[in-house]
């Protein structure tokens, strides 16, 4: 069984400039979640896509985007990025988007805008 | 607003030694889930312990066990004979019943000494 892998592991971006993070979700889950977590604070939700449809959203302009593809894995999406975009994105895979079902997550990747 | 507080920002404990960490959350629903993460220095969140709110016995899994007090909102994570491993970043947090959007606190950094 092969776990929640991201990619890449680190990345560095200017200001302004547009940003693509992948994610591979556990070998059966249909579910996604992504969150970005800033340095010692805690993870804060983004998004979920569930069976590639958004399935809730967190408290991030549009300009953070998303997709689901029909294999599960996920893209996540930044537009016109700020230097408060930097952080570590995780993303998180699921059987089912509901609490009962445990989410699993990635490494990480750790994105720093100059 | 839900939210989710975890007001200890560094424990440390020797080795062998027992440590709760505390954590308390704002909610007006009546159904959700608990859980704490645990995230070690490799970044990777793994989870601890789960508590589901219309359960009124504590969650336990292994070393680890909960002391969850609906009615004070209160979510406390016990760690009997702590061990070097268990040296992380733990977070609280709170999912409603009905979303798969986990609200995390802001963590307490847990160092244990030999």
């Amino acid at each position: 069984e092969t776990g929640v892998t991201q990619s890449p592991t680190h990345l560095i971006k200017t200001r302004g400039q547009q940003v693509t993070l992948r994610c591979s979700s556990q070998s059966g889950h249909n579910t996604v979640s992504w969150y970005q977590q800033a340095l010692g604070q805690g993870p804060q939700f983004i998004f979920q896509y569930y069976r590639e449809e958004e399935n809730g959203r967190g408290n991030f302009p549009p300009r953070f985007s998303g997709l689901q593809f029909p294999n599960y894995s996920s893209e996540l999406n930044v537009n016109a990025l700020e230097l408060d975009d930097s952080a570590l994105y995780l993303c998180a895979s699921s059987l089912g988007g509901l609490p009962r079902n445990e989410q699993f997550f990635g490494p990480g990747t750790r994105l720093t805008v100059l | 607003a839900q939210t989710v507080t975890q007001s200890q920002p560094e424990m440390s404990v020797q080795e062998a030694e027992t440590v709760t960490l505390s954590c308390t959350y704002d909610t007006s629903e009546n159904n959700y889930y608990l859980f704490w993460y645990k995230q070690p220095p490799s970044r990777q969140m793994i989870l601890v312990i789960r508590q589901e709110a219309y359960k009124q016995q504590n969650a336990t899994e292994n070393r680890f066990s909960v002391n969850f007090q609906k009615a004070a909102k209160s979510f406390s994570l016990k760690i009997s004979d702590s061990q070097l491993g268990d040296t992380a970043m733990y977070f609280c947090a709170f999912n409603p019943s009905n979303t798969g959007k986990l609200i995390f606190g802001q963590g307490t950094t847990l160092q244990v000494k030999p």
